[in-house]
């Protein structure tokens, strides 16, 4: 199993061009989400989905989406991008998510630097 | 504010010595409590995940403690390696799956 893989690993925009961050897992688990890590701070969380088809947002959504279509692919979509979007990006999968007591795995990131 | 408070920031250690990381959290309510690892420039790795009614839960030389009735948690690292530069996160669930709040981590640094 490759487990959690996200696309590109680093990336530099311009302030207002769109992109999409990739990330897919190969261990059919339905719950994936999107964090941020800033320096000094803890992830947050930005938008998640418990299966296809069904998303929410998280704790800081604004200038993101997000679709599923399929249990392994969960894009993250940014509409124009800006400065404050600059941070390290991880996508994390577990298997379940009712009850919240089952393993996350992230990917490796991707390191995004907007001018 | 944040919701989980991690002490200290950073600390450095021989290798070969133990050290204990503290988390406080305010989060409620209150579902879970995992602590992860995460390397320099990769993704964080679960090491440990407690219920409120478990006390302690142990992966190799990492010891985690908890308190609900204090909201306190601590891990313990035993025998520390040099692998063991890392930060570790404690990270604390509420009842909603998509709600985790993050600490913003201890950075361990083992120096030989």
């Amino acid at each position: 199993n490759a487990g959690v893989t996200q696309t590109p690993k680093f990336q530099v925009l311009k302030t207002g061009q769109s992109m999409t961050l990739q990330c897919a897992q190969d261990m059919n688990h339905e719950y994936m989400s999107w964090y941020r890590q800033d320096p000094g701070m803890g992830l947050r969380l930005i938008h998640y989905s418990v299966g296809a088809g069904i998303t929410d947002q998280g704790e800081v959504p604004n200038g993101y989406n997000v679709s599923r279509s399929t249990t392994e692919d969960f894009p993250l979509r940014l509409l124009s991008a800006a400065p404050s979007q600059t941070s390290v990006y991880f996508c994390a999968s577990s298997y379940g998510g009712r009850l919240g007591y089952d393993t996350q795995y992230f990917g490796p990131g991707t390191r995004l630097t907007v001018l | 504010k944040n919701q989980v408070e991690q002490s200290p920031q950073s600390l450095i250690i021989l290798e070969g010595k133990n050290c204990t990381l503290q988390c406080n959290y305010t989060v409620s309510p209150f579902s879970n409590l995992r602590w992860y690892k995460q390397d320099t420039g990769r993704g964080p790795v679960s090491l440990t995940i407690m219920t409120f009614s478990e006390n302690t839960k142990s992966n190799g030389r990492y010891t985690a403690t908890l308190d609900a009735d204090t909201k306190q948690s601590s891990l313990h690292i035993t025998a520390s390696q040099l692998s063991d530069s890392a930060s570790y996160i404690c990270v604390v669930s509420p009842d909603s799956w998509g709600k985790l709040q993050f600490g913003a981590g201890t950075q361990v640094v083992v120096t030989p």
